[in-house]
């Protein structure tokens, strides 16, 4: 079935470590997103991408790097130097600009110990 | 991103009740979408409304674009304990290259 993977569903990090969250879609999108969720702030743009090879800076970005080597993925680093790690992240596709049509993964749980 | 602002931020209802929820803007949206999310998991969209006035149902589901651009209201009727979980309401500006969210409304729905 066509759809959006993010692996894994939960995750725990220490203190000062960088971690990668992966989203993979078969849907042949060219466009991707990376938001963050907390309670009652509803879902933040921290990256999108809307094609390969390239990505944008959401509204809060500082803290995260992407990359889009290939179509099909759009992982997610979540780097030391962000202050508030601890939330939901959730990987989104949609056909391309002009699309407005989003789809979401299952979401990665992240927390900080 | 725009902020869109959504109401109410909780409800708490009997089965049987309708519900009405809206979402307004200080800014022109050329898209209004209404997304459900059930607890750690992704949003599902609901319903998508592209033209100013469009009133489009989705079974139980009423939605529909402000004539102003600036604001979409999501109905449902006749509500069932599954209707619980956050309802978003989501935007798209002509010139903008993601979807701008509310913060969503919290739906239980009691039997």
């Amino acid at each position: 079935d066509g759809g959006i993977t993010q692996s894994p569903k939960y995750l725990f990090r220490k203190e000062g470590q960088n971690v990668t969250l992966s989203c993979e879609q078969n849907l042949n999108h060219d466009a991707m997103y990376w938001y963050r969720q907390d309670p009652g702030q509803g879902l933040r743009l921290i990256y999108y991408s809307q094609i390969v090879n390239d990505f944008q800076k959401g509204d809060i970005a500082e803290g995260y790097s992407v990359s889009r080597e290939k179509k099909e993925s759009f992982p997610l680093t979540v780097t030391s130097a962000q202050k508030n790690p601890t939330a939901f992240y959730l990987c989104a596709s949609s056909i391309g600009r002009g699309d407005t049509e989003a789809f979401f993964g299952q979401g990665t749980r992240l927390t900080v110990v | 991103g725009q902020q869109l602002n959504q109401s109410p931020q909780s409800m708490f209802i009997q089965e049987g009740e309708d519900v009405s929820m809206n979402c307004t803007s200080s800014s022109i949206f050329n898209t209004w979408l209404w997304y459900k999310q059930d607890p750690g998991e992704g949003p599902v969209l609901l319903i998508a409304l592209y033209k100013a006035g469009e009133l489009t149902s989705n079974g139980r589901l009423t939605a529909q674009f402000g004539i102003t651009r600036k604001d979409s209201f999501l109905n449902i009727s006749a509500s069932i304990p599954s209707d619980v979980g956050i309802y978003f309401c989501a935007g798209l500006q002509w010139s903008g290259y993601a979807l701008n969210f509310g913060k969503g409304t919290s739906l239980l729905v009691t039997p």
